[in-house]
C-alpha cells in the first residue's frame, strides 16, 4: 500500500511569490490533514478535510493560505503571497476514520521563503 | 487539551531498554494517550495508543498507571535506528486534531 506522498519535497521561493503544495493521501482515506512546523516551533495543525469538505480549518494562520480537496482525493495548499514567516515544513496526513489518532504522515514539503 | 511534559532528550546504548515518561496531570476522562515517532526528514509515525493499564505491540509497550496522570513508552533493546524524536499526545479520539509538544529526542549510540 502506497503511503502519503507530498510534492514537492522542497521549494524555495521569494517573498511575494505563490507556491502550491500537493498531498496525495492513502487511497480510501477520507480524512486528510495539513500540519506545519515553522523553525524552532512545534508541529501545528492547520486544517482537516473529510472527503472534499473542510471539517476544521481553525489552524489556518491567515487568508494567504488556501486549501482545497476537489473530488475528495488529493489536496493542495496554496500560499499567496508567501511571506518570510511561512518558511517551514508542511506535513500532510491521512486517516481512515474520523476521530482517529492513528494518522499516516507524508514526508513533508520544506518551504523556504527568501 | 491536556498539557504534556516529557524529557527534552535521552541518551541510550544499543541493546538497552529505554523508557520515556510523559506527564499529563490534567488528562480528561475521554482522553487517550498516543505516541508518535519522527525520524529526521520524515513525518511523524504512529507507534502506540492506550487508555489504561498496559498496551503492547511489535514496536513498543505503553504503561499507564491507574490515575492516568502519566504514561511510559518502553522500547525494548533499542538499536541505532531507534534514534528519533518521540512525541506523547493526549486527547479525545473523537477530536481528530493532533497536538504535538516538543517531544523527546532519543539518541542511541553504539
Amino acid at each position: 500500500e502506497a503511503g502519503v506522498t507530498q510534492f514537492p519535497s522542497h521549494s524555495v521561493i521569494e517573498k511575494g511569490q505563490t507556491v502550491t503544495l500537493r498531498c496525495d493521501p492513502i487511497s480510501g482515506h477520507d480524512n486528510l490533514y495539513w500540519y506545519r512546523r515553522v523553525m524552532g516551533k512545534e508541529i501545528k495543525f492547520l486544517l482537516h478535510f473529510v472527503k472534499e469538505s473542510k471539517q476544521d480549518e481553525s489552524g489556518m494562520p491567515n487568508n494567504r493560505f488556501l486549501a482545497e480537496r476537489t473530488g475528495g482525493t488529493y489536496s493542495t495548499l496554496k500560499v499567496q503571497p508567501a511571506e518570510l514567516e511561512d518558511s517551514g515544513v508542511y506535513f500532510c496526513a491521512s486517516s481512515h476514520g474520523q476521530g482517529n489518532y492513528e494518522q499516516y504522515f507524508g514526508p513533508g514539503t520544506r518551504l523556504t521563503v527568501t | 487539551l491536556a498539557k504534556t511534559t516529557q524529557p527534552i532528550s535521552m541518551d541510550s546504548y544499543e541493546g538497552q531498554e529505554v523508557n520515556i515518561t510523559c506527564s499529563h496531570n490534567n488528562i480528561a476522562t475521554n482522553d487517550y494517550i498516543t505516541w508518535y515517532q519522527q525520524f529526521p526528514s520524515q513525518g511523524p509515525r504512529f507507534i502506540i495508543q492506550g487508555y489504561k493499564t498496559k498496551v503492547t505491540n511489535e514496536v513498543a509497550s505503553l504503561f499507564i498507571p491507574a490515575d492516568r496522570k502519566s504514561s511510559t513508552l518502553s522500547l525494548p533493546r533499542v538499536s541505532l535506528s531507534d534514534t528519533a524524536v518521540y512525541y506523547c499526545l493526549v486527547g479525545d479520539r473523537g477530536y481528530s486534531t493532533l497536538t504535538f509538544g516538543k517531544g523527546t529526542m532519543l539518541l542511541v549510540s553504539p
